[in-house]
């Protein structure tokens, strides 16, 4: 079964704007990790967050972790075309185990 | 550019025959996986791999399926036989040694058909 759930499903908003994902999760982890996926690619890494940190930046990208409530969530800014893709949230299986156990994705589609 | 790659990239079978596919991780990376991503399922991990040792496989239908890392640069994901619910995009990814590098780096898929 998955262990994160993404909401919403599916997005589509006007470029220029800022899109909001969230990530839920079952059992305690040691990271959450941010991956993008565009249509026909591989999942590339966007970020990751450790289970001590509660906010994290990366360019255009924020993303927050709430361990009492086991939810993340990722902010994109300033939306741009190159945005669409899919987007995943994975949680990790504790320290020294790199298995990682991913959503089931939000599907981000940007409107020029 | 250092990337993890695959082949083949897209594979059409009919049921019942053999299918292999390979993957070359990062030079210098000791974790290998494999996943299988679908519509109904989403992206399952099927096997990972430590130094070459397989590590976990629970994901895999041991009865078809089989992985191996026959050396540091090549990892293989057997289907035999195969059949038509195969049919999956198969992703290898890789990652590096240390003690807090989880990041893992995907490769473009093998696009599997299996009529």
């Amino acid at each position: 079964s998955q262990q994160g759930e993404e909401d919403p499903q599916a997005l589509s908003i006007q470029e220029g704007e800022n899109a909001t994902m969230n990530c839920s999760y079952k059992t305690s982890i040691n990271n959450l990790q941010w991956y993008r996926q565009n249509s026909g690619r591989g999942l590339v890494h966007l970020i990751l967050i450790r289970s001590n940190e509660r906010e994290k930046h990366s360019g255009r990208l924020r993303v927050t972790l709430d361990t009492s409530k086991k939810s993340s969530s990722l902010l994109i800014t300033a939306s741009r075309a190159a945005d669409t893709a899919s987007y995943f949230c994975a949680t990790d299986a504790g320290f020294g185990n790199e298995k990682l156990t991913f959503g089931t994705g939000t599907r981000l589609t940007i409107i020029p | 550019d250092a990337r993890v790659t695959q082949t083949p990239r897209h594979k059409v079978t009919e049921m019942g025959q053999e299918v292999t596919m390979r993957c070359q991780p990062i030079l210098g990376h000791n974790t290998v996986f494999w996943y299988r991503q679908t519509m109904m399922q989403g992206l399952e991990l099927l096997a990972y791999f430590r130094n070459r040792a397989p590590l976990d496989d629970s994901g895999m239908p041991k009865d078809r399926f089989s992985a191996e890392m026959p050396d540091a640069t090549l990892a293989t994901l057997k289907i035999q036989p195969s059949e038509p619910r195969d049919s999956a995009v198969y992703f290898c990814a890789s990652g590096a040694p240390g003690g807090h590098q989880e990041t893992q780096y995907f490769g473009p898929g093998t696009r599997l058909l299996v009529l």
